[in-house]
């Protein structure tokens, strides 16, 4: 079946530095996802993508995310400065063209702000 | 604004049966999932309701009534392998997104 893959599964970064995280999705999905989950806590929405550029964006999505599809394949999340408030688990998700439900998320990447 | 509610816990016997609700409050609507998560791992789709009533996939179904903004997963022959956080989301269809609720942890106990 396909999957979404990121990388890493598990990145620990200094406060202020910039980390980007990698997810590739599956090859003939247009709709593509950022989320985060805080330990503990729910699954929080951040980002959309769609034709090459986001669609929409959370509260949390400030000046200091942002957004690429660098090539055909990757899609990437870059936070600028880190904050300690940063840690927590992020996915990455997309969804096929042909139906409006069943995102597939990936596996995640445990982000430790230290 | 977006809100689903869920209970916090539930507990539940290995074999068993077991429903766990979720309410909504939206300003638009597009159809309910259900998102399976075991610890440590990613959110895993269960199931969709655009329309109101039942859907049945194998041992989980999951029904929705639109006019009381309220759904429900129904687990039945409870195996130890359910012990998990389940979610309820709203949203879908074009590139909209989802908002989970905030989770029900489901503990199976033989």
């Amino acid at each position: 079946e396909p999957e979404v893959t990121q990388t890493p599964s598990h990145q620990v970064t200094q406060m202020g530095q910039e980390v980007i995280l990698r997810c590739v999705p599956i090859s003939n999905h247009l709709y593509f996802y950022w989320y985060r989950q805080i330990l503990g806590q729910k699954v929080e929405f951040l980002v959309s993508f769609y034709n090459n550029e986001i669609s929409e964006k959370s509260e949390i999505f400030d000046d200091q995310f942002s957004v690429e599809r660098p090539d055909g394949s990757n899609f990437t999340l870059k936070i600028r400065s880190t904050k300690l408030e940063d840690s927590a688990m992020y996915f990455c998700a997309s969804r096929p063209p042909d139906r409006a439900y069943g995102y597939t998320f990936g596996s995640g990447t445990r982000l430790t702000v230290v | 604004g977006q809100s689903l509610e869920q209970p916090s816990e539930v507990t539940a016997v290995e074999g068993a049966i077991v429903q766990i609700n979720c309410t909504y409050q939206t300003s638009g609507f597009y159809g309910l999932s259900w998102y399976q998560q075991h610890d440590g791992g990613a959110p895993t789709f269960l199931s969709y309701n655009a329309l109101d009533g039942l859907e049945e996939t194998g041992r989980f179904s999951s029904f929705l009534s639109r006019s009381d903004s309220y759904g429900y997963l129904l687990l039945q022959e409870l195996q130890m392998k359910d012990s998990a956080s389940y979610f309820c989301a709203v949203g879908g269809g074009g590139n909209e997104k989802l908002t989970f609720g905030t989770g029900t942890r489901l503990t199976i106990i033989p």
